[in-house]
């Protein structure tokens, strides 16, 4: 069975620290994909980016940036220069091509707090 | 476009009660499911559906019904709550075509039973 973990449940960092978190996957199917989401304090959940499993290469898009590893079943994501918007919990998730429905199974999450 | 929708926002209810939380899109969306999210645990799926007149088990259905009769809607069923159902639940849709597709999450219920 898929399986998502989220080491780091609580990241504190101070405005302007790059902060990194940690996703570590589990799956026996060779096709899946991966998602990033956000949920700010005020509860919803904002989607951030989606990797397929073909696809390793990293990505930045503005001070995000996702590195993803196979080798290591590993879909970290950082944040550069930090901003106190940024705090919020981060999940990642996995869904399996397999999987019908769109089935997603989440990590726990990671809380990032942003001092100024 | 309002995208997905939810109500109530806020729900208590006592040990017993039962109630239906509300899902609604107006996104032609085929996949529609329900999740949902406990301190430290991250979301967990209840049920899903792929389709008007199918649903199937998620990972923790147990004490919920669904049914979706319409594209757009697709109520989850508390029909006896317990303590153990105070959660935050999520309503997603997408559009089908496999797991490529992002899920467009609405903005949850707080569910506190008593």
């Amino acid at each position: 069975a898929q399986k998502v973990t989220q080491a780091q449940t609580e990241i504190s960092v101070v405005e302007k620290e790059d902060v990194t978190l940690d996703c570590v996957y589990e799956t026996r199917d060779t096709t899946y994909y991966l998602f990033w989401y956000k949920q700010p304090p005020s509860g919803e959940l904002v989607f951030l980016i989606r990797r397929n499993s073909f696809d390793e290469q990293n990505e930045i898009s503005g001070r995000y940036s996702w590195n993803f590893q196979k080798s290591t079943s590993s879909f970290n994501f950082t944040i550069t220069a930090s901003q106190v918007v940024d705090s919020a919990v981060y999940f990642c998730a996995l869904s399996e091509a397999r999987a019908a429905g769109n089935k997603l199974t989440f990590g726990g999450g990671t809380r990032v707090l942003v001092k100024p | 476009n309002a995208g997905v929708t939810q109500t109530p926002k806020f729900q208590v209810l006592k040990t017993g009660q039962s109630m239906t939380l509300q899902c609604a899109q107006d996104m032609n969306h085929e996949y529609m499911s329900w999740y949902r999210q406990d301190p430290g645990m991250g979301l967990r799926l209840i049920h899903y559906s792929v389709g008007a007149g199918i649903t199937d088990q998620g990972e923790v259905p147990n004490g919920y019904n669904v049914s979706r009769s319409t594209t757009e809607d697709f109520p989850l069923r508390l029909l006896s709550a317990a303590p153990s159902q105070t959660s935050v639940y999520f309503c997603a849709s997408g559009s089908g075509g496999g797991p490529v597709d992002e899920q467009f999450f609405g903005p949850g219920t707080r569910l506190t039973v008593l």
